[in-house]
Order: C-alpha cells, then structure tokens, then sequence
C-alpha cells in the first residue's frame, strides 16, 4: 500500500526565513510525485512533478526535490502570499495511476 | 477558460436526505475523481471514472454513488447511508487515466449535515 508521511504539520516562518518542507513516500515502483498548494476554501493547485531520484524543479521561490525515500519542497525568502497547505501525492506501478496523498504541511509566512 | 466547475459551493443535509454535489468540466479530459478532505487531512479517493458509462470505486466509496452519462459530467450523490459527511469534497480531472497524470481540481463544495 502507498504512503505519503508529510512534515512537519504546520510551520511558521518570517518574511525572508527560507525553510523546507519534507513529504517521506513509501510506494511501489514510483511513476510520479506530486506537489500541489492549496489556499483555505479552495481545490489544489498544480505546482510540480517529479519522476525519478536526483530530479529538481523550480518555480519562482519554490524548489522541489526527490530522492529515492522522500522529497522536499525548498522555500527561499518566502512572502506572506506562500501561506497555503502543500500537498505531497505519489502514483504507483500498483495503484493504476491513482494519487495517494499526504496529509500536508500549512505554511503560515508572517510579514 | 477551460476548468472544473463545482456547484454549490456549500451544501447542508437533513438526516436521512440524499444530495447531489454537480462537478462539470470543460477540459475535454477523459478521466474524473472525486475526493473527500476532512480537516486537517489529506485528500481520500471516493469513486473515479475513466470513460463514459464506467466508473470505479476508490478507498472510501461506502455511502456515495456517482453517474458518468457524458464526457463533461461527474455528479456525487451522497445517500441517507453515510453516517459522517461532513466535509469537503473535491472533483477532480485529468487528461488521461492510468498514465501519472497531474489533476485539475475545481473549488470544492463544503458538505455539512443540520
């Protein structure tokens, strides 16, 4: 069975304090890991994918990164408007392309 | 633009009452999902369709029934048997099933019980 374990729960940071946010994945056969922002009252946004170890991404001051047990999700000099839930979710070789998600981690960035 | 369009926004059931949650989309994508997030939790698979007429059930499909009469519509039907259905419920497309897609997610109805 697939799980995605995120952490930490709820993370506090000031304008300008980079961080991190951690999603550890156990999963048969990783087809893809996801990452997706969502704000309070609202569907998840897409922000990234990633399909093997060693992959990074980038957009804007986020940075994703996967390695063969967990990926992290890198917050550079971050703004108030990065407060959003982040959603961790993996797909499988043996859940028929089905997300499991995690259970996120809400990033509060106060000015 | 092209989206997931959910409706209503926020719904209230009377014990006993079944109510229909309406998800249309208009991203020509192939599959559809719908997902309950409770709060403070992620998001769990209720029923997923990849084609017309055909649908699946995911990991919580106890309660529900869904319908997938065309390409652009996947309504939610929570019956009088689910006893907790509080909470917020998600539809969600992607351009093709079974192939690690991305999902497209519309802006959720919140579901709560008087």
């Amino acid at each position: 069975e697939d799980q995605v374990t995120q952490s930490p729960e709820a993370l506090r940071l000031q304008e300008g304090e980079s961080s991190s946010l951690n999603c550890s994945y156990t999963v048969s056969g990783l087809r893809g890991l996801f990452w997706y922002r969502q704000d309070p009252g609202k569907g998840p946004e897409f922000l990234f994918t990633l399909y093997s170890a060693g992959e990074e991404k980038e957009k804007e001051r986020l940075k994703a990164t996967l390695t063969k047990k967990e990926s992290f999700l890198h917050i550079t000099a971050p703004k108030p408007e990065d407060s959003a839930t982040y959603l961790c979710a993996v797909q499988g070789d043996t859940n028929a392309g089905k997300s499991t998600f995690g259970d996120g981690t809400t990033l509060t960035v106060k000015p | 633009d092209g989206g997931i369009t959910q409706s209503p926004k926020y719904l209230f059931r009377k014990e006993g009452q079944n109510v229909t949650l309406s998800c249309e989309q208009n991203l020509n994508h192939d599959a559809m999902y719908w997902y309950r997030q409770d709060p403070g939790q992620g998001l769990r698979l209720i029923y997923y369709s990849q084609i017309v007429n055909d649908f699946q059930k995911g990991d919580i499909a106890e309660g529900y029934s869904v319908s997938r009469e065309k390409k652009e519509s996947f309504p939610l039907t929570v019956t009088s048997a689910q006893k907790n259905p509080t909470a917020f419920y998600l539809c969600a497309s992607s351009i093709v099933a079974l192939y690690y897609e991305k999902l497209f997610f519309g802006s959720g109805t919140q579901l709560s019980v008087l």
